[in-house]
């Protein structure tokens, strides 16, 4: 079974400092994990994916994520914080093969910039 | 392309209703699904489908229905609203069930009084 936790529901940053989302999983396959972001009253929107090649990914509006097996750990940073990036965040996880074919998500976190 | 598209955008119910939101998408993807979002619980998979003909269940899926008759459209239907069922829906499709990028429509806000 596949699960996912992202370890905080709410994190604040100022604008131009770093932001780390964390995110564990649990899986029994080599896994898929993705990121998504969902600005407000919008659906969501693919920032980076893992599928098995580079450890390190980069994504889009400078966001990456390294993907630790050991620590079974998928964080995703940016170096400096943009006012626009702030939007409710979630970790995705997929290891096939297995029966159902789906996603599962974690529950999400909100990502606030201060000006 | 208008990617993937769901209307409505707002419904309200009363208990006991039925009703259909509708999904549509103008990739050629044969990946389709539904989840619902609730705060604090991410998104749960309600139904997907492989291709058209083909459907199963996802996570959360009683109280509902879907088919695919065709590639484009996946339709849910609510049988007999329940306030349990108010929630915001979104549809997603894609090339491959898991390890492509799911794209998902701009979502549907349900209440159900």
């Amino acid at each position: 079974a596949q699960s996912v936790t992202q370890l905080d529901s709410h994190v604040s940053v100022s604008e131009g400092t770093p932001v780390l989302l964390r995110c564990n999983y649990s899986s029994s396959y080599s896994p898929s994990l993705f990121w998504y972001v969902q600005h407000p009253n919008k659906g969501l929107q693919l920032l980076l994916k893992y599928t098995s090649a580079a450890t390190l990914v980069k994504g889009i509006n400078g966001f990456e994520a390294e993907f630790k097996k050991s620590e079974t750990s998928f964080h995703l940073t940016k170096p400096s914080a943009h006012m626009s990036d702030a939007a409710e965040y979630f970790c995705v996880v997929s290891d096939t093969p297995t029966g159902r074919r789906a996603l599962t998500f974690g529950s999400g976190t909100r990502l606030q910039v201060q000006p | 392309n208008a990617g993937v598209t769901q209307t409505p955008k707002f419904q309200v119910l009363k208990t006991g209703q039925s009703m259909t939101l509708q999904c549509a998408q103008d990739m050629n993807h044969e990946y389709m699904s539904w989840y619902r979002q609730d705060p604090g619980m991410g998104l749960r998979l309600i139904h997907y489908s492989v291709g058209a003909g083909i459907t199963d269940q996802g996570e959360v899926p009683n109280g509902y229905n879907v088919s695919r008759s065709t590639t484009e459209d996946f339709p849910l239907r609510l049988l007999s609203a329940a306030p349990s069922q108010t929630s915001v829906y979104f549809c997603a499709s894609s090339y491959s069930p898991v390890q492509e990028t799911q794209y998902f429509g701009p979502g549907t806000r349900l209440l159900v009084l």
